[in-house]
Order: structure tokens, then sequence, then C-alpha cells
């Protein structure tokens, strides 16, 4: 089974509007966190956000965040007032305590901002 | 802020030759992670190393093999290459292995050409 699913392949979306990602899960460890990277076409890999199982609190960086339903295992990443600079392959990460600390990878969204 | 350094950005091979791939940490980073992510791919779980050691591993074939060294950096070796080796491949750095709520931080990849 996947451990991480992300639904949406792609994904295209006017300038300045709000977006979100979706992101599912799926772990039995009570202790994990979940991350966001993009990854624009240079291929690097950035680090976004991050959110812990026993965070309260969604988390917020910026423009970035994370809106975190713990009973139903999403970590949606919500971008806010997007911009053309925001085009890129957006994936979902999640790295749990139990499994030797690697962390597992979605299959990412691409997201295309329009002018 | 330093960030995680690989070398060599781009590295072309012919089938059947080796390569050598190398990752610098995040200064005080005892943990190091190796992904490979094929075109359209998400990236796929390689090998890791705490302090030196190896922690887990994924996916590596027997022809790949990789160490860290004294100084934390790590490299990953690759033998009798295949033109499915062509991917790119990400060196990844955490402070703290074993503690879920750290993030971690991505290299720029190198993208290795096999032809």
């Amino acid at each position: 089974a996947q451990k991480i699913t992300q639904t949406q392949p792609g994904m295209f979306v006017q300038e300045k509007e709000a977006v979100t990602l979706d992101c599912t899960y799926d772990t039995s460890d009570p202790s994990y966190g979940l991350f966001w990277y993009k990854q624009p076409s240079s291929g690097e890999m950035i680090f976004l956000i991050y959110q812990g199982s026993y965070d309260q609190q969604n988390a917020t960086e910026g423009r970035y965040s994370l809106n975190f339903q713990k009973a139903r295992k999403s970590a949606n990443l919500v971008i806010s007032a997007s911009q053309l600079g925001d085009s890129a392959l957006y994936v979902c990460a999640m790295r749990e305590a139990n499994r030797d600390d690697k962390i597992i990878f979605g299959k990412g969204t691409r997201l295309h901002i329009l002018p | 802020a330093a960030g995680v350094i690989q070398s060599p950005r781009h590295l072309i091979k012919e089938k059947r030759e080796t390569a050598t791939l190398k990752c610098y940490p995040i200064p005080r980073h005892d943990t190091v992670y190796w992904y490979q992510q094929g075109p359209g791919q998400d990236p796929q779980f390689l090998i890791s190393f705490y302090e030196k050691m190896q922690s887990d591993k994924g996916s590596i074939p027997d022809r790949f093999s990789a160490q860290q060294f004294s100084d934390y950096h790590s490299e990953l070796n690759m033998s009798s290459l295949e033109l499915g080796d062509s991917a790119l491949y990400f060196c990844a750095s955490s402070p703290r292995q074993g503690e879920v709520n750290t993030e971690a931080f991505f290299g720029q990849g190198t993208r290795l050409t096999v032809v």
C-alpha cells in the first residue's frame, strides 16, 4: 500500500489565487513527521514546511501553511497568493519514528501558475 | 547558511563504467541519506548513514556501495553502470538521527546520464 498518496498529478491555478495540494498518508506509528518539498524544473528539492504528529497547531511558513487533519491522515499544503515562481512539482513526504528514520515520498503534484 | 553540497552536478558515463557521487552534509548533521529519482518518478530511498555507520538500506543495487567518512561526507559508488541508472541522485542530511521531528535538507542533486 502507498504510504503517501497525492491524488492530483497536475493543477493549473491563476496567479494570486490560493491553492491546496492534497496529501494523505498511511502509518500505524504514533510518532511521525510530515514534510512538503518543492522541486522546480532545475531538479533541486527545496524544503518548505514540516508538521509533527504531536503538534497541536497547523504549521505555517510565510505563504505556506499545512492543513493537518490527523484523524483523516491528511496533510494538505495551502499556498496563499500564488506567484508565477510557485510553478513546480510539490512532493509530500513522511518520516516514521519506528522506520529507521528514512523519508518516504509521494509522487508529487505538478503545479502550474497561470499569469 | 551552508546547505548540502553534492558533486558533481552533472555526470555522463558510458555503460559498464563506474561513477562516484559525493555529498557534503550541513555542518553538525550526522545523518546522510541517498535517493534516486528516475525521470517522472518520485525519489526512491537507497541508503542512509548515521555517525559513519550504515543505518538503513533501501532498493540499492548490489552494484552500488556507499560510505560515510570521518568528516561526515558521504560517497555513493556505482559500478557496471546501466542505462537504467540514469537518474537524479539526491543526498540529504539531517541532525539527530532517530528524532522524527527534524527536517531533512536536500542537496541540488547529481544528474547522472548513462549512454
